[in-house]
């Protein structure tokens, strides 16, 4: 089945020790993203990728970085984790069919511990 | 500021009985509007948009844009409806931005 896949769903690492989260797709879409879900909070949009396009939210910090080497593949470098990035980080691809607003399709999901 | 507004964080009703979930946002033009529903130990995904204007799985919305409302609602609840409910804005401006509320949880009691 075409999917989203994110590695690991679960990750532990310590207060300042840069980690890298993994999504991947088999879906063929050209728009991947990623999102921060704190608990009992909306998820909140990091960044997006058109193609190579990077597209950065205004309110990112810069301690979170990404990379998208090819169309199935995109990375969510956090440099130096806080307490306060302890969170679920979704990644969710589309596709552009032109339409404002397309179906966004959502990978399980990485818990990040800090400690 | 664009903002999705879910004041409900619980919703518990009885099978059988209607459901409203409620969504107001905030944005100034004409965005696009999704409900997104998460069930136990699955993923999010899509449930319904504005713009299709279809029934899935007994669920309707309708944009109400002098309200600013995109209430959910289904007639009568079933058990399996107990889930996690984000409603969610694409600003009617091309990109790819989506801002989520924070959701609903919504229980159906046997």
């Amino acid at each position: 089945d075409a999917m989203v896949i994110q590695n690991p769903r679960y990750q532990v690492t310590q207060f300042g020790k840069p980690v890298t989260l993994s999504c991947s797709q088999t879906l063929n879409h050209n728009v991947m993203y990623w999102y921060q879900q704190k608990s009992s909070q909306a998820p909140k949009l990091l960044f997006h990728y058109y193609d190579k396009d990077f597209n950065n939210e205004a309110d990112t910090p810069d301690n979170f970085q990404s990379r998208r080497p090819n169309t199935s593949f995109c990375f969510l470098d956090i440099r130096s984790p806080g307490l306060g990035d302890a969170a679920m980080y979704l990644c969710a691809t589309s596709r552009d069919g032109g339409l404002p607003g397309n179906e966004q399709f959502f990978g399980p999901g990485t818990r990040l511990t800090v400690l | 500021a664009q903002r999705v507004t879910q004041p409900e964080k619980l919703l518990s009703v009885f099978k059988g009985a209607p459901v409203e979930l409620k969504c107001n946002y905030s944005y100034s033009g004409s965005p696009e509007l999704f409900w997104y529903v998460q069930y136990s130990r699955q993923r999010l995904q899509l449930l319904l948009r504005h713009i299709s204007r279809e029934s899935i799985k007994g669920f309707t919305a309708d944009l109400n844009k002098g309200e600013t409302s995109f209430h959910l609602k289904k007639p009568f609840a079933q058990e399996e409806d107990s889930a996690m409910y984000y409603c969610a804005l694409s600003p009617n401006t091309g990109g790819f931005k989506t801002i989520f509320g924070a959701g609903t949880r919504l229980f159906v009691k046997a």
